[in-house]
Formats: C-alpha cells, sequence, structure tokens
C-alpha cells in the first residue's frame, strides 16, 4: 500500500487548508484512512480518520474545523481544516488504520511522506 | 482523557539495551486497548514497529520487542545500533474521548 499526499504548501492565515491523499495498491474499503499532523519540532497529532462503515471521527480539539471524504472512484480522501492559524503549520501525514478487532486494531500500518503546509500571510 | 508519559529523550552506546517505557494515565484509559510503537527518523514518515502491544510487523528486526502490564507498555531495543537513533512514540486509544492518541515521543541517542 503506497500514499502520498498533495495540496497547497502555503495557506494564509483565516483561509482554509486542503489536502488529498492518493492511494496505491489498496481500496479505499479495507482501512479506515486518517490524517496525523506534526508540528515543527513537535510530536504527533491524530486529526481524524474516515471509513465507509462506521463514516468519519475527528479529534476532539479539532472537529469543529475538520472535514474529511473519501472518493472512492479516485482511490483517494481528503482533508479540509477551515479558519488556519499559524498553531496549523505541520507537516501533514495521511496514514492506514487498521479497522479489524485483533491486536492490530488501531495501528496505522502504512504511511504517506508527508506534505509540508505553512500558515503564513 | 488518557494521556501516553514517554520519556523525552534516552542515551546508549552500540551494541547496549534500551528500554522505552510509555505509560497511560487518565480517565480515557480502556483495559483492552493496544499499544502500537513507531519509530521516526528525521525528515521520514514514522513507521510501525511494534503493534497489539508485543508484535513484529514482517520485517522488523527482532532486536526491536514490545510489552504491556497493566497500565504500562515499553520497547526494548538490544543489540543497540547507529540507525536506532530516532525518535519513537507509542500509540493508543483513548475511550473516553474516541480519539486516537500518540505518547509525546522520546528521543533516542546512540552515542
Amino acid at each position: 500500500v503506497q500514499l502520498q499526499e498533495w495540496g497547497a504548501g502555503l495557506v494564509k492565515p483565516s483561509e482554509t487548508l486542503s489536502l488529498t491523499c492518493s492511494v496505491s495498491g489498496e481500496s479505499l474499503n479495507g482501512y479506515s484512512w486518517s490524517w496525523i499532523r506534526q508540528s515543527p519540532g513537535k510530536g504527533l497529532e491524530w486529526i481524524g480518520d474516515m471509513n465507509h462503515s462506521e463514516g468519519a471521527n475527528y479529534s476532539p480539539s479539532l472537529k469543529s474545523r475538520v472535514t474529511m471524504s473519501l472518493d472512492t472512484s479516485k482511490n483517494q480522501f481528503s482533508l479540509k481544516v477551515t479558519s488556519v492559524t499559524a498553531a496549523d503549520t505541520a507537516v501533514y501525514f495521511c496514514a492506514s488504520r487498521e479497522v479489524i478487532m485483533t491486536a492490530a486494531w488501531g495501528m496505522f500500518a502504512n504511511w504517506g511522506p508527508g506534505s509540508l503546509v505553512i500558515v503564513s500571510s | 482523557q488518557s494521556v501516553l508519559t514517554q520519556p523525552p529523550s534516552m542515551s546508549g552506546t552500540p551494541g547496549q539495551r534500551v528500554t522505552i517505557s510509555c505509560t497511560e494515565s487518565g480517565s480515557g484509559v480502556g483495559t483492552n486497548v493496544y499499544i502500537h510503537w513507531y519509530q521516526q527518523h528525521p525528515g521520514a514518515a514514522p513507521k510501525l514497529l511494534i503493534y497489539g502491544n508485543d508484535n513484529r510487523p514482517s520485517g522488523i528486526s527482532d532486536r526491536f520487542s514490545g510489552s504491556k502490564s497493566g497500565t504500562s507498555a515499553s520497547l526494548t531495543i538490544t543489540g543497540l545500533q547507529s540507525d536506532d537513533e530516532a525518535d519513537y512514540y507509542c500509540q493508543s486509544y483513548d475511550i473516553s474521548f474516541k480519539a486516537w492518541v500518540f505518547g509525546g515521543g522520546t528521543r533516542l541517542t546512540v552515542l
């Protein structure tokens, strides 16, 4: 499974951040598709994920500004974050999350290389 | 809310064994929730190292092992190598917030 993020690398404050993740080697039906970000010099922060059976699930801290969607026809999924500030500057990773209820449940097995998004005027 | 606490930094010399801890705390801790571990080199995406507390994905060296007892998990690296110098993160699930959480990360330096 290979994932690749793409989208605008520079976003103005108060505007909307948009990223898309293209998936190859796997259909969108088998996993939950996730976004995780990492602010410069900081740790990993789960933003949310989505799958066809459960719908979308977002981090409580970002829920009011985040929307995710799946495009099965293009085998890709997307992230939108509204009203961005400098605090949203980060490398954004897309990843697949295991949904089968075994020891693997919840693991992020496959990751994209990451896409740096800078919020600045 | 569930919090995963890791030591910010650790170090070791080549050939040594190091153990990185990950302690769960808070009201969101689940009794049957698994811990997963990731390795991240600078400028790269995280890589799954251990899943389900103590399982290695295909292709991961057996120098890496994981364990969990109660609310404490650990990642052990034996025969430390220079390429093990990286950041390590544990990950679990917060049952109260229904959210996936990561520990703050541990930077491992190989001296």
